[in-house]
């Protein structure tokens, strides 16, 4: 049973520019929700999905924005790139009917540099 | 307002034990989760608690104090490969959603 996925694991991207970042969640959830981790600090939560959904939302720009598809699977975008956009970006996937006691399962992050 | 907070940085020496301790202030709970961080890595699920008390779970265990707004991971018997970073989390239930807030973690590492 494959565990989270997300794609790709490194980029590098010039200020400015945009970017799509994607995530498959683990074998029977449905939920996703995107983090951004910034060096030596903890996950801040940028939204969630779910059915096709965007449900809550962080305090992020409106730079960035995502999007679920019918199969779960999800991708986080980021538009007009900033140097302070650098940082480790996570997919979290949970089930929504099966969150008591269930913890949401962490992808490996793909590490954003802009430069 | 949204508040977790733990302390950055701790040292500990191979075979002692550890208290890592937490605090929150959050608009609403529902369960407290502790997860492990290895430099450059995902974050990996240790415990969950949602109810007052202890959750043994091997050489970690985990307390929770909701009427305190506080809870700690006990770590036993460690080991080196302990040496990460430990998350503290709240699950904030707004709308049925499922948002997990962090606080910034703590620093472990463990010595010889």
């Amino acid at each position: 049973d494959a565990g989270v996925t997300q794609s790709p694991t490194h980029l590098i991207k010039t200020r400015g520019q945009q970017v799509t970042l994607r995530c498959s969640p683990k074998s029977g959830h449905d939920t996703v929700s995107w983090y951004q981790q910034a060096l030596g600090q903890g996950p801040q939560f940028i939204f969630q999905y779910y059915e096709e959904e965007e449900r809550q939302r962080g305090n992020f720009p409106d730079r960035f924005s995502g999007h679920q598809f019918p199969n779960y699977s999800s991708e986080l975008n980021v538009n007009a790139l900033l140097l302070g956009d650098s940082a480790l970006y996570l997919c979290a996937s949970s089930s929504l009917y099966h969150r008591e006691g269930g913890e949401a399962f962490f992808g490996q992050g793909t590490r954003l540099t802009v430069v | 307002g949204q508040n977790i907070d733990q302390p950055t940085e701790m040292t500990a020496t191979e075979g002692a034990i550890v208290q890592i301790n937490c605090t929150y202030q959050t608009s609403g709970f529902n369960g407290l989760f502790w997860y492990q961080q290895h430099a450059g890595e995902a974050p990996t699920f240790l415990s969950y608690n949602v109810l007052d008390g202890l959750e043994e779970k091997g050489r970690f265990s985990s307390f929770l104090s909701r009427s305190k707004g506080y809870s700690y991971l006990l770590l036993k018997e460690l080991q080196m490969k302990d040496s990460a970073s430990y998350l503290c989390a709240v699950r904030d239930e707004e709308d049925s959603s499922y948002k997990l807030i962090f606080g910034s973690g703590t620093r472990l590492l463990v010595r010889p």
